[in-house]
């Protein structure tokens, strides 16, 4: 069972907007601005796509957003497009039994209908 | 440009070790910690732990600790990370990548996958 939770799967049509939350607690999403976020194509290492709740790496569509209110951060992508179809990751660090670590969500299947 | 490369794929057998290496290139390695995760096939994505490629300084979460070595070469900028007393559960695809202070991976390697099988 994964520290942080995310829905096991979504879907959209093209051109639409979907929300991925993620879930965990205020040890570890909601205590610290640390939440990341990555994109997975099958059989690819994971891509980064947000980091520190809304940053986006240079190269990274602005298709992509993130947000956070209390122990739920989120992932919004805007305009749906069919190389969206991944899977999704969030992590934050945590600071749960004090020690330093990083928790990951379980992953959120992305189907583009 | 930035890059990690990763060794090649490994059979092993239960009870085995297994080391995988992470060559860093396109920056100074010893500026940022090397993370450690693993993807067991079909399943998410679990971190395993960082080293400092500075001091040698590592941590991981207490499941993977006195079972998993992180170590580094800083001559040749390239970081390990060995798995010890592996069993079938440990069928995994390994990635390293390189970490931030905010605890982010902005490069990751393209990964390495060990198979235990008897």
């Amino acid at each position: 069972q994964s520290a942080l939770t995310q829905p096991a799967s979504m879907s959209g049509s093209p051109g639409q907007s979907i929300t991925v939350s993620c879930t965990g607690t205020s040890s570890d999403v909601g205590g610290y601005n640390y939440v990341s976020w990555y994109q997975q194509h099958p059989g690819k290492a994971p891509n980064l796509l947000i980091y520190d709740v809304t940053n986006r790496p240079s190269g990274v569509s602005n298709r992509f957003s993130g947000s956070k209110s209390g122990n739920t951060a989120s992932l919004t992508i805007s305009g749906l497009q069919a190389e969206d179809e991944a899977d999704y990751y969030c992590t934050s660090y945590s600071s749960r039994s004090g020690s330093n670590s990083v928790v990951f969500g379980g992953g959120t299947k992305l189907t583009v209908l | 440009q930035v890059q990690l490369v990763q060794s090649g794929a490994e059979v092993k057998k239960p009870g085995a070790s297994v080391r995988v290496s992470c060559k860093a290139s396109g920056y100074t390695f010893t500026a940022y910690f090397i993370h450690w995760v693993r993807q067991a096939p079909g399943q998410g994505l679990e971190w395993m732990g960082f080293i400092n490629p500075n001091t040698g300084s590592t941590k991981s979460p207490q499941r993977f600790q006195g079972w998993v070595t992180m170590t580094k070469d800083t001559s040749i900028s390239t970081a390990y990370m060995e798995l010890n007393r592996l069993s079938s559960d440990d069928t995994a695809v390994y990635y390293c990548a390189r970490g931030y202070a905010t605890w982010y991976f902005d490069v990751w390697g393209r990964g390495t996958l060990v198979t235990v099988s008897s």
